[in-house]
């Protein structure tokens, strides 16, 4: 069974960088079938993909979010991250990380982590 | 980036319903849409993929078709673990994109 969970501080001041990290069980990050994601959600809102990185260190991003997002992946902990700088109140949501299907659906979720972005 | 728009934004039902949810997609995304159930407080779960294809646990009264750009999702006879949020997403080209959600209530 996959299982993913998200780990990081909840509460971020503005202008500093949200670091969030997901554990994967039961799946390998070296696979190369999957990619690993990122994706977030507001409160009341709808999701909004970050990005997404495959086992080779090569990733995509929402250009939305490029210049300030980075991904990366450590498959001797089985773990991949996410780091955003220059946060501001509009970065204020639940970050889910996901396997995502080399197609780019989603198969397996994280329970989500709540990040607040407040002095 | 492409724009994902479902309708209607909520949905008033009863048990036993055939509900239908649209996706419209603001260019072509061939069959490359996705659907997902998310349920207060938890993360979205997939439902089906490639348009049409049930993702393996998920009951037959799912149901995903259409093509290019409008798609729907319809649930044959709505049960009580049903009342959920349902989300597309295409995945033709990066950013990856969602709809809104589609909030079915009880009605």
């Amino acid at each position: 069974q996959v299982q993913l969970q998200e780990s990081g501080p909840g509460l971020v001041k503005p202008s500093q960088t949200l670091s969030l990290t997901c554990t994967v069980s039961g799946a390998s990050t070296s696979s190369d079938n999957y990619y690993w994601s990122w994706i977030r959600q507001p409160a009341g809102k709808g999701l909004e993909w970050i990005g997404r990185i495959y086992t080779s260190g090569s990733a995509n991003y929402n250009p939305s979010l490029d210049s300030r997002t980075a991904l990366s992946v450590d498959t001797s902990k089985n773990q991949f991250s996410l780091k955003m700088t220059s946060v501001t109140a509009a970065d204020t949501a639940v970050y889910y990380c996901a396997r995502e299907h080399t197609s780019g659906y989603a198969l397996n979720w994280g329970q989500g982590t709540l990040v607040i972005v407040s002095s | 980036d492409i724009q994902m728009t479902q309708s209607p934004s909520t949905l008033s039902a009863s048990i036993g319903d055939r509900v239908t949810i649209t996706c419209r997609a603001s260019q072509s995304i061939s069959a490359r849409l996705a659907w997902y159930q998310q349920k207060p407080g938890k993360a979205p779960d997939l439902l089906i993929y490639g348009t049409s294809n049930l993702e393996r646990g998920v009951p037959s009264r799912f149901r995903g078709s259409g093509s290019e750009t409008e798609f729907t999702l319809t649930i044959s006879s709505l049960q009580p673990d049903d009342f959920a949020t349902y989300f597309c997403q295409q995945y033709k080209t990066y950013p990856e994109t969602f709809g809104q959600g589609t909030k079915v209530e009880i009605k």
